[in-house]
């Protein structure tokens, strides 16, 4: 089965910086990678999809990035406002893209301070 | 997303009570989820179903059972609560397009407490 590691649990950054996300994963190549953002006591928002054969993918501030090579996807966030605050999640198919489930990482805490 | 509504939003209830959770959906999706999240733990897939004939064990199956009434309905049941089963409860839908995208869509959750 797919593991994925989010670099830290928390995050702290000024505002108006870049955020940067980590998000590695073992084993095989997935298909695709999804970020999703979840607020306190609410579900998870999907963001972005970023495929295998995709390298870069920017959604207004967003901005993904894929490497195969490295199995690693980073997230990034420009121009961070306080409003960018919640847990940040990444999730790629379970096992190689035939039955389309996702495994999630455990999240990363983002807090952007004014 | 009000498009996927779970009842109840909260719930406490005691040790060996069985109780169900709803999820309905306005989406028209095949697909539906049920995950369970832990501090630490992150989500984890209890049962999914790919259509209404279609039920299928995630990776935390035990102690749980789901019904599929309808496309736009799946419940889940603890037949015999334990407190290990305290958790924020998430109903999901997707609908594949052109192949490997899937794209989840959460409800709100359900917030079980078992004493």
């Amino acid at each position: 089965s797919q593991k994925i590691e989010q670099n830290s649990e928390a995050l702290n950054i000024q505002e108006g910086k870049t955020a940067t996300l980590t998000c590695n994963y073992t084993n095989y190549s997935p298909a695709y990678l999804q970020w999703y953002r979840q607020d306190p006591g609410r579900g998870p928002v999907f963001l972005l999809l970023i495929r295998e054969n995709e390298k870069e993918k920017r959604k207004e501030r967003l901005k993904v990035t894929f490497d195969t090579t490295l199995k690693q996807s980073l997230f990034h966030i420009t121009a961070s406002q306080p409003a960018d605050s919640a847990t940040y999640l990444c999730a790629l198919d379970s096992e190689g893209g035939s039955n389309y489930k996702l495994t999630f990482g455990k999240g990363t805490l983002l807090t952007v301070n004014p | 997303d009000a498009d996927v509504t779970q009842t109840p939003r909260n719930r406490i209830t005691k040790t060996g009570k069985r109780i169900m959770l709803e999820c309905s959906q306005t989406k028209g999706h095949d697909r539906m989820y049920w995950y369970r999240q832990d501090p630490g733990l992150g989500l984890r897939l209890i049962y999914y179903s790919f259509d209404v004939k279609d039920i299928n064990k995630g990776e935390i199956s035990d102690g749980y059972s789901v019904s599929r009434q309808a496309q736009a309905k799946f419940s889940l049941s603890l037949e015999s609560a334990i407190p290990n089963q305290t958790a924020l409860y998430f109903c999901a839908t997707s609908d594949p397009t052109g192949g490997v995208t899937e794209t989840q869509y959460f409800g709100p959750g359900t917030r079980l407490l078992v004493l």
